[in-house]
C-alpha cells in the first residue's frame, strides 16, 4: 500500500537561513508527487507538483525514485514561510491524494 | 469564483446521531473527494464522486455513505455517530483523471472544512 512520511512535525529555522521540510513514500509505480501548503487561517493549497518542475515562492522539489522522496527545499526561508506543509502521493485511478502527516515549519527573526 | 464552499463550519452532535455535510465544487470541477483530518494528522480520504457514482472508496466503515447531484453538489453522510468521529472534514474538487498525469488533472481545491465534535 502507499504510504507518505514527514518525519519531523516541526521544524524551526531562522530566517535567511536554508528550509528543508522532508518527504519519503512507498510506492512501487511511478507516482506523482505534491506539495500542500496550509498558512494560518487558510485552506490547504497547492503549493507545487514534481512534473510541473516549477518553483513556487522560492522553493522547489525534486522526485528522487532511487531514495523515495521528495523533499521540499529553499535557499532562505522567509518570515511568511510559516506554516503547515503537507506532502501528497497520487498512484493513478481517480483522484485519490495519500498525505503525509505535515511538517509544522517555524521561521523565527 | 468562491472556490469550494461548504457547509456547516462547525457542528457538535452526541454519540449515536446522524449528521450530513454538504459541499460545493469550484466552477467547472467535475469530481468531489472527501477527507477525514483528525487533530495532528494529514487528511485522509473517505471516498470520491463522480457522474454521481461513488468511484473510489479510502478505509471507511460503511457508516460513512455519499452523494453527488447533478449539479456535482455532494454530501458527506455519518452514521452512528462515535467519539473518533470527531475531526475536520475536507471537501476537494478537481477534474477527473482516469489515468495519471493529465494536464490540470489531480490537482485539488479544498474547501475550508466542517469541523464535527462528537460527545
Amino acid at each position: 500500500a502507499q504510504r507518505v512520511t514527514q518525519p519531523e512535525k516541526l521544524l524551526s529555522v531562522f530566517k535567511g537561513a536554508p528550509v528543508e521540510l522532508k518527504c519519503n513514500y512507498s510506492y512501487s509505480g511511478s507516482p506523482e508527487l505534491f506539495w500542500y501548503v496550509q498558512y494560518s487561517r487558510q485552506r490547504l493549497q497547492l503549493l507545487l507538483r514534481h512534473i510541473s518542475r516549477e518553483s513556487i515562492k522560492g522553493f522547489t522539489a525534486d522526485l528522487n525514485k532511487g531514495e523515495t522522496s521528495f523533499h521540499l527545499k529553499k535557499p532562505f526561508a522567509q518570515e511568511e514561510d510559516s506554516a503547515m506543509y503537507y506532502c501528497a502521493l497520487y498512484t493513478g485511478g481517480g483522484n485519490k491524494l495519500t498525505f503525509g502527516t505535515g511538517t509544522q515549519l517555524k521561521v523565527e527573526l | 469564483d468562491a472556490g469550494v464552499t461548504q457547509s456547516p463550519t462547525h457542528l457538535i452532535k452526541t454519540r449515536g446521531q446522524q449528521v450530513t455535510l454538504r459541499c460545493s465544487p469550484k466552477s467547472g470541477h467535475d469530481t468531489v473527494s472527501w477527507y477525514q483530518q483528525a487533530l495532528g494528522q494529514g487528511p485522509q480520504f473517505i471516498f470520491q464522486y463522480y457522474e454521481e457514482e461513488e468511484r473510489q472508496r479510502g478505509n471507511f466503515p460503511d457508516r460513512f455513505s455519499g452523494h453527488q447531484f447533478p449539479n456535482y453538489s455532494s454530501e458527506l453522510n455519518v452514521n452512528a455517530l462515535l467519539l473518533g468521529d470527531s475531526a475536520l472534514y475536507l471537501c476537494a474538487s478537481s477534474l477527473f483523471a482516469q489515468g495519471a498525469f493529465l494536464a490540470g488533472a489531480n490537482v485539488l481545491t479544498f474547501g475550508a472544512g466542517s469541523r464535527l465534535t462528537v460527545l
